[in-house]
This record gives C-alpha cells, structure tokens and sequence, in this order.
C-alpha cells in the first residue's frame, strides 16, 4: 500500500458538531484529494489539493471545507456536521507529471457517522 | 459535463464463466478511461487504464469511443474476482481529477 493513513477511521458524532477527519501521506505526492462513498453513488469528489495551500472544489463540497499547510497533510472538515453527511470517506493521493491523469492511490478510509 | 455510467449494481456469475462489467462515458474531449477495484477489506486500487492496453489478472478492457464504452472482461471468472468494481473517467486537461461510476459488485459463486 502506498503511503497513506487516515484517522480517525471510525468516528460517531452528533450532529451539529464539527468533525476533522485527517489524511497523511508519506510519498511526496502533489496531488491530494477527499471522496465520500455511498450506496448507489459511487464515489463523489469533496475537494482537492493541487499543491500547499492549493485547493479547489469537487462534486459535492456543500457543507464541506479543506486545508493543506504542508505537502503531507490534508484535512476535511466538517464545520457543522449532518446526518446526511454519515459516509465512508477516502482520501486519496497523485502525482502528476504533466499530461493525462495519473493513478490515484488510496487511503483505508474513515467511517463517520452523525446521529 | 463528464459523467459515468455502470448499469448493473451487482453481477452474479458462476465460477469459470465469462464475466462482463459495463462502463459508458459521456464527455465530450478525450477521455481517459480507468477500472478500479475493492476487494473485501482491502483498499481501492487501480486495476487497469485503457493507455497502457495490457491484462491485469486476466482482466481486459477496451476504449470504444465510437460507443463510449469500457468494458471490463474476463473469460474465466475466479472466486477472487469477487469484488466492488468501479470504472473512472479522466479528462486530458482536467487537472488530474476522475469521475467515477457508482460501482458494480461482482460476486462470483462456486
């Protein structure tokens, strides 16, 4: 497995509150992204880094924020979490070489689930 | 707007029988076209991109843009095959990013 953890990778919350679901990377990637996967959709895109302090929106980044202060770290957070927002996230990480899209490579994924 | 399709949730197929997963596309650019896969516990991992043309554990696909079409294959199915599959859609120029499909689970009975 590449170099990715995810934690925490269980987390029961209440909704309301906010949670920060953390991914970590040990292979210098530039590229760092967050999906959340749910029956009958697949995965969905939240956001994405394209460097330090570099991020951009995906799919379905409603209710959701990002942060990247340093090349290894990329956090999700959910400033007011919902019942909606109950999921499986993956964090995943990608070097880019110019060109067409490169292979993505996943953390174990985080298990949130807001009561 | 890109966009993935993977018609059948799950696919039921039994040991030693041909297996088929489907993927259509719609983008309008020039597409590049991935398979992914899940296995029990395991971590999603990239099981073949449709550039490099070559067979991942007997799997195969290929770009039909004519059809916009990916589809996965195997002649001979095997029990570890059984698994989430989700096929992926890049766009060249589209910042590294992928859509994905909703996935399709292929189990694989004795």
């Amino acid at each position: 497995d590449a170099g990715i953890t995810q934690s925490p990778r269980h987390k029961v919350t209440e909704t309301g509150t906010p949670v920060t679901l953390r991914c970590h990377q040990t292979e210098n990637h530039r590229y760092m992204y967050w999906y959340r996967q749910d029956p009958g959709h697949g995965l969905r895109l939240i956001h994405y880094s394209y460097g330090v302090k570099d991020t951009d929106k995906g799919e379905v980044s409603d209710g959701y924020s990002v942060s990247r202060s340093k090349t290894e770290d990329f956090l999700l957070t959910l400033e007011s979490a919902t019942s909606s927002q109950t999921s499986v996230y993956f964090c995943a990480i990608s070097e880019w070489a110019g060109g067409g899209t490169d292979t993505q490579y996943f953390g174990p994924g985080t298990r949130l689930t807001v009561l | 707007a890109q966009r993935v399709t993977q018609p059948e949730k799950l696919l039921s197929v039994f040991k030693g029988a041909p297996v088929e997963l489907k993927c259509n596309y719609s983008y309008s650019g020039s597409p590049e076209l991935f398979w992914y896969v899940q296995y029990s516990r395991q971590r999603l991992q990239l099981l073949l991109r449709h550039i490099s043309r070559e067979s991942i554990k007997g799997f195969t696909a290929d770009l039909n843009k004519g059809e916009t079409s990916f589809h996965l294959k195997k002649p001979f199915a095997q029990e570890e095959d059984s698994a989430m599959y989700y096929c992926a859609l890049g766009a060249a120029g589209g910042g590294n990013k992928l859509t994905f499909g909703t996935g399709t689970q292929l189990k694989v009975e004795l």
